[in-house]
């Protein structure tokens, strides 16, 4: 079955740490991969989703994310988090027939002290 | 800029009645989803919807699961007879169409059933 692995359940950063988020996805075939994140009182957004062609995607506020397909992993990742960073990420994906169907992982909680 | 919405913000309800729950897409959208998110666990796809037609639901979405497009502006999710389980934030996304669009969220029904 297919399956989405968020293996940070809370981050706590101060603003300008790195962040990385682990992503790892369970699915034989082709996929379409997708960062959502969800500041506090707010709706689900995306950052970025990757398709096709070169594996590092650039997204919204400064994040990207890089697909292995070797290790079947898409992480998030911001040089410099800030303090309105602070929000829950969801990893999810795909499958490259049909995206109808997404399949989300469990979020990471990220807190950004100043 | 245009979004999805979603009424009530919060639905308390016995077990054993019927709730519906209700989703304004946005307006030029033509695929429309219900995902759901039981406390502290993942969001999970629940049905997508297309052309007033079921096009692909999980095994969450049994019978005592419809969707509806009433009329050209909303989308609505009934759930006949609740049960306890059923207590999760209800998400409502909508898409310009499939395959490489994006999906839109709502800001979620929390519902709970006592």
């Amino acid at each position: 079955a297919q399956s989405v692995s968020q293996h940070n359940h809370h981050v706590i950063l101060s603003e300008a740490a790195s962040l990385e988020l682990g992503c790892n996805y369970s699915y034989g075939g082709t996929v379409n991969l997708f960062w959502y994140v969800q500041y506090p009182g707010q709706h689900l957004q995306l950052l970025l989703k990757y398709f096709s062609g070169d594996p590092l995607v650039k997204g919204i506020k400064g994040f990207e994310a890089e697909f292995i397909k070797s290790k079947f992993s898409f992480n998030l990742r911001k040089p410099s988090v800030q303090w309105s960073d602070t929000a829950e990420y969801f990893c999810a994906v795909g499958p490259y027939y049909n995206t109808d169907k997404l399949i989300f992982g469990t979020g990471t909680r990220l807190q950004v002290f100043p | 800029e245009p979004e999805v919405t979603q009424t009530p913000s919060h639905q308390v309800t016995q077990m054993g009645q019927e709730v519906i729950l209700r989703c304004v897409p946005i307006s030029n959208h033509l695929y429309f989803y219900w995902y759901r998110q039981i406390l502290g666990q993942k969001v999970e796809f629940l049905v997508s919807f297309y052309n007033n037609e079921i096009s692909e639901k999980s095994e969450i979405f049994d019978d005592q699961f419809s969707v509806e497009r009433p009329d050209g502006s909303n989308f609505t999710l009934k759930i006949r007879s609740t049960k306890l389980e059923d207590s999760a934030m209800y998400f409502c996304a909508s898409s310009e169409s499939t395959g490489y669009n994006e999906q839109f969220f709502g800001p979620g029904t929390r519902l709970t059933v006592l």
